[in-house]
């Protein structure tokens, strides 16, 4: 099985701290994902990256910025944290070019906290 | 723009019960339709899903038809146990990066 691992769980930061998030993918997905859940809200997509050091703004991508310098790794990055950025911050990725292309392996998700 | 529309939770039921939830979508083109499943302190996993209109995905007993005259996608269980506890999502995907649009989430709670 696919296995996303984001190696945080819980953070908590202070306003105007840089933070990183990190994502890992052991099966060679081109394809990763950042969503940020929100109760009420759903999963909005942050930005995601089709290829190494491609990326793709999502639907909310202020704030953020990511990188990508190797496949099995996409990284999240808040330059200056701020409490409305509290929140799950969820990792996915996904193989293309099959017919399973549109399904998401999703991380277990970092919880952080912004004080 | 795409969006998807479910019914707001959180839904408690006994064991045995029967579930639905309802989910309604709006989109161009022709979206592929998918149920997620979130277990409590876990990220979200695929239940099932839909590529196109009539198609009946379903898994753990867990059923959905994508009905495209009424641009729905209801999730339905015919008798929930207490380990169906969890948060359940809708979501579309329109394009060929395969970024889902999800609703907002139902909370189901299964009591013995």
């Amino acid at each position: 099985d696919v296995k996303v691992t984001q190696s945080s769980r819980y953070l908590v930061k202070r306003t105007g701290e840089k933070v990183f998030l990190e994502c890992v993918q052991d099966m060679d997905h081109e394809n990763m994902f950042w969503y940020r859940q929100d109760p009420g809200l759903g999963l909005r997509l942050i930005y995601f990256s089709y290829d190494v050091k491609m990326k793709e703004k999502g639907d909310i991508p202020e704030g953020y910025s990511v990188s990508r310098e190797k496949k099995e790794r996409f990284s999240l990055i808040l330059e200056s944290a701020s409490t409305n950025q509290t929140s799950m911050y969820l990792c996915a990725s996904r193989i293309t070019g099959s017919s399973g292309a549109n399904v998401l392996t999703f991380g277990a998700g970092s919880r952080l906290t912004v004080l | 723009g795409n969006s998807v529309t479910q019914m707001e939770g959180p839904v408690t039921l006994s064991e045995e019960a029967f579930l639905t939830i309802n989910c309604t979508y709006t989109a161009t083109g022709y979206p592929s339709l998918f149920w997620y499943v979130q277990y409590p302190g876990e990220g979200l996993q695929l239940l099932l899903k839909a590529t196109k209109a009539d198609d009946k995905g379903s898994n753990k007993g867990f059923e959905a038809t994508y009905r495209k005259e009424t641009t729905s996608f209801h999730l339905e269980k015919g008798s929930v146990q207490v380990s169906d506890s969890a948060v359940y999502f809708c979501a579309l995907v329109t394009d060929s990066w395969g970024k889902l649009q999800f609703g907002a989430g139902t909370q189901v709670v299964v009591t013995p």
